[in-house]
């Protein structure tokens, strides 16, 4: 697509369920990361991934956190039995390189998915 | 460990005056990357500026300028006559060239520029 795309755009749930946050990267493009917006947070990266693996997931908070990508396109990270403390915003970015290390740009982000949990 | 200090929470202007937001960073790599991102109201990030440490040229892009000084660790934006639509808020980020090229984000400038 022209641009990455995250669904659900808003998702609340109860404390304790799991939910699945979707990331449809630009395609072509085999670099997708995954990052946390609290409130008055910046941003904090979560896990990265190159095709289908994830060489750095030393941003996941906690094991309930997970995250796959297959057919090094779509990726979906995955929060099992969610706690208030999830209640964020949750970006994905991707890039068609490696990150921005040898072009002048930075990666393209979606517009995030706003997680609730009440 | 690396981080981004925006010390501003926000900040409000009236059209057409010039503003610059603060952007202090900390890092012991020689080589590192910085970024400036904007999120309007509907909160897609969207790319300004990256800066690589090498070179400390600044740049000026029609309203919008960066000044980056490695001696002061600081890469700070400067938007002239600011517009309403310039209202956002604006992230500071910066980048280290280990596996993921992961981005270390300051907490972010709130920007409200009023008629």
């Amino acid at each position: 697509g022209a641009g990455v795309s995250q669904s659900p755009s808003n998702k609340v749930t109860e404390k304790g369920k799991d939910v699945e946050l979707r990331c449809d990267p630009i395609s072509g493009h085999t670099a997708l990361y995954w990052y946390r917006q609290s409130l008055g947070q910046g941003l904090e990266f979560l896990i990265y991934f190159q095709g289908n693996s994830a060489p750095d997931k030393s941003g996941l908070p906690s094991d309930r956190f997970s995250a796959e990508r297959t057919g090094g396109s779509v990726s979906t990270l995955t929060i099992q039995r969610t706690q208030q403390e999830d209640s964020a915003v949750y970006l994905c970015a991707s890039s068609s390189h490696r990150g921005f290390v040898r072009y002048n740009y930075g990666y393209t982000f979606g517009s995030g998915t706003r997680l609730t949990v009440v | 460990a690396q981080k981004v200090t925006q010390a501003q929470t926000e900040i409000s202007v009236v059209e057409k005056e010039d503003v610059t937001l603060d952007c202090v960073y900390e890092t012991r790599d020689t080589t590192y990357y910085l970024f400036w991102y904007k999120q309007p109201p509907s909160g897609e990030l969207v790319f300004l500026i990256r800066r690589n440490s090498f070179d400390e040229q600044n740049e000026i892009s029609g309203r919008y300028s960066w000044n980056f000084q490695k001696s002061t660790s600081s890469f700070n934006f400067t938007i002239t006559a600011s517009q309403v639509v310039d209202s956002a808020v604006y992230f500071c980020a910066l980048g280290d060239t280990g596996t993921a090229s992961k981005l270390t984000f300051g907490t972010g400038t709130r920007l409200q520029v009023t008629l």
